[in-house]
């Protein structure tokens, strides 16, 4: 069976920080993985990726993924309070649908 | 930018009473879907739908729900009678492709709570 899973569930650290958070998968056919930030409702895309190795970077944050080893972090750096929301990672297979993980919950606190 | 609409945004409904969920994908996508997330649980897939067919469903998606185009831009989710359980987040995506790299984007979601 298809799954996502995330850790940690959640995190909570200091403005200025530094956080790594952590997706595993299996998933047959497997053809992109995406983060998405939620906040108060809808995911925010963030990334998209399907090759190994490829860094892709968005100001603070970053990404990669491991396609041997089946997994992907996404890095924020020198975190701020508007970075605290629930983070999501999800795999697509060579349907449509997307395989969600259960969400890290990360808290800045000033 | 474009983006994905629902309506409503709150819906409060009796078991038993039929809901319809409201739509509005990206103007140039041609894949839609709907998800649902139960409270402190997560994202799960429902129905993905292209070409006025569904594409695929999941076990959760049966004979109580459906979706439709209506028209040229609506995309709607009926529950014809809801339960309990069926209280949750929705929420409508839609990508340009089905290439499986390509972005889906999602709606505000629309929250129901049946009572």
């Amino acid at each position: 069976e298809d799954k996502v899973v995330q850790s940690p569930l959640s995190l909570v650290v200091h403005e200025g920080d530094t956080v790594t958070l952590n997706c595993s998968y299996e998933v047959t056919n497997f053809r992109s993985l995406l983060w998405y930030k939620q906040e108060k409702k809808a995911p925010t895309f963030l990334f998209m990726l399907t090759s190994s190795g490829i860094e892709k970077k968005s100001g603070r944050l970053s990404s990669i993924l491991d396609k041997k080893e089946l997994f992907s972090i996404l890095n924020i750096t020198a975190t701020q309070t508007g970075d605290s929301a629930v983070y999501l990672c999800a795999v697509r297979g060579n349907t449509g649908k997307l395989i969600f993980g259960q969400g890290t919950t990360l808290q800045v606190k000033p | 930018e474009p983006e994905v609409t629902q309506t409503p945004s709150h819906q409060v409904t009796q078991m038993g009473q039929e809901v319809i969920l409201r739509c509005v994908p990206i103007s140039n996508h041609l894949y839609f879907y709907w998800y649902r997330q139960i409270l402190g649980q997560k994202v799960e897939f429902l129905v993905s739908f292209y070409n006025n067919e569904i594409s695929e469903k999941s076990e959760i998606f049966d004979d109580q729900f459906s979706v439709e185009r209506p028209d040229g831009s609506n995309f709607t989710l009926k529950i014809r009678s809801t339960k309990l359980e069926d209280s949750a987040m929705y929420f409508c995506a839609s990508s340009s492709r089905l290439a499986g790299t390509e972005t889906q984007y999602f709606g505000p979601g629309t929250r129901l709570l049946v009572l």
